[in-house]
Order: structure tokens, then sequence, then C-alpha cells
């Protein structure tokens, strides 16, 4: 079963950009990804999805557009432009594997995001 | 507004059961696949367990098959975990989420397991 891959953490200066990598398994390089911000004492927020072509389907509610994916190869990345205060989280990504009765989801390690 | 609050979760020793319930609110339940989703104290989020609209479809993560059985009841709106030889290592929050072309689109704020 394929694993997604993301560094334990990054840190960025208020209003400065950051880019948080999540990266496939070799051989699962058409798959899309799906972004969770993650709040300490809250539940998940989905961000969006990326795929090699960039955003699949449309960002979560409330979403600001300072937030961006890419694709390419086996990275699918999440950037964060003027970052504000309220951007520190976690954030993970994951993925579908299979459907019906095969359906599994994978999330990486998730990426502690410091905002300076 | 969409609203899934969770709730069963406490403490309880290892070999114990619990039942988990995600209240749901603010859309129409029974259009919706749903999924339970936990994370463990300082470890990133775990899928758990899957089940289709109509209860026809339940899928579970290798590490809780067998003892975990997920369930639903449209007419109550209501989702529930039923975790059965609990381990330590199942200390978690637990979270619902509906599932929406394969991604979680909403969630709840979690119920606090420690085994």
């Amino acid at each position: 079963q394929p694993v997604l891959t993301q560094p334990p953490s990054a840190s960025a200066s208020l209003g400065a950009s950051v880019t948080l990598a999540c990266t496939l398994t070799s051989g699962y390089s058409n798959h899309k990804v799906d972004w969770y911000q993650k709040r300490p004492g809250k539940g998940p927020r989905f961000v969006m999805r990326v795929g090699t072509g960039g955003i699949v389907g449309s960002k979560g509610e409330g979403i600001p557009d300072r937030f961006s994916v890419l694709g390419s190869g086996l990275n699918r990345y999440l950037t964060i432009k003027n970052i504000q205060e309220e951007d520190e989280s976690d954030y993970h990504c994951g993925a579908d594997y299979g459907s019906g009765n095969n359906f599994v989801y994978v999330f990486g390690g998730g990426t502690k995001l410091t905002v300076l | 507004q969409v609203q899934l609050v969770e709730s069963g979760g406490g403490l309880v020793k290892p070999g114990g059961s619990l039942r988990l319930s995600c209240a749901a609110s603010g859309f129409t339940f029974s259009d919706y696949y749903m999924s339970w989703i936990r994370q463990a104290p300082g470890k990133g989020l775990e899928w758990i367990s899957y089940i289709s609209s109509s209860s026809s479809t339940k899928t579970y993560a290798d590490s809780v098959k067998g003892r975990f059985t997920i369930s639903r009841d449209n007419a109550k709106s209501s989702l529930y975990l039923q975790l059965n030889s609990l381990r330590a290592e199942d200390t978690a929050v637990y979270f619902c989420a509906t599932e929406s072309g394969t991604k979680f689109e909403s969630w709840g704020q979690g119920t606090l397991v420690t085994v």
C-alpha cells in the first residue's frame, strides 16, 4: 500500500510564503492528494485536492486565496502566501486507494507549520 | 450548516469496549458516505473505517479489522463505531467525517478514547 511522506516541521515568518510538500510512493505519480489543516483542539478542515495539473475541484469552505497547490512528479505541494498567525497548524496530506469494498485512505505523517 | 458532533469517548481498560456516536445535522445525512478517522497523541491522522450511504459497503483499516464495527442509522442521522478488544495503541481522538468524492469534506471536533 502506498505511503505519503511529509517533513515533520516547517516555519515561516509572518507575511512570508511557505511551501509544504507531500511525496507519493514511486509508481503513484498520477495520484491525487488531499490537503487538510488541523489546529489544536479542533477537527481537521479540508483545504483542497491536488493532482499533476494543480487543483482538482474546489477549495474547502472558507479557505483563503492565499492557499494554492501544485503537483509535480511524485510531489504534491501546498503553498501559503502572506502567512498569517491563524495559519499556524498541522497540515496533513491524504489519498484514497481503491473503491467500494476495497476503499482505503492513507494519510502522511503531517507537517507542523510554525509562524515566526 | 454542516455539523458533526462525536460522543461516547472515555477511559477504558485494555480488552474493554466502547461505542462512539456521531450526530449529524445541516445536511441530508442519508446521501453521504461517512468515515471514522483517528489521531493518536503526537501522531498523524489515521483513517480507520468507511460506510456507504446505504450501509451496503463497509471497509476497515487493517489495524482495526475484526475489532471495530461501523454502522449508521439514517433515520436518526447518526453514525456509530463499536470498539471492541481495545488496546493501548487505540488511544486517540476519534473524528467522524463526511466523505464526498473520496475526500473528507466536513469533520467533527472529535471524542477522546483512552485505553
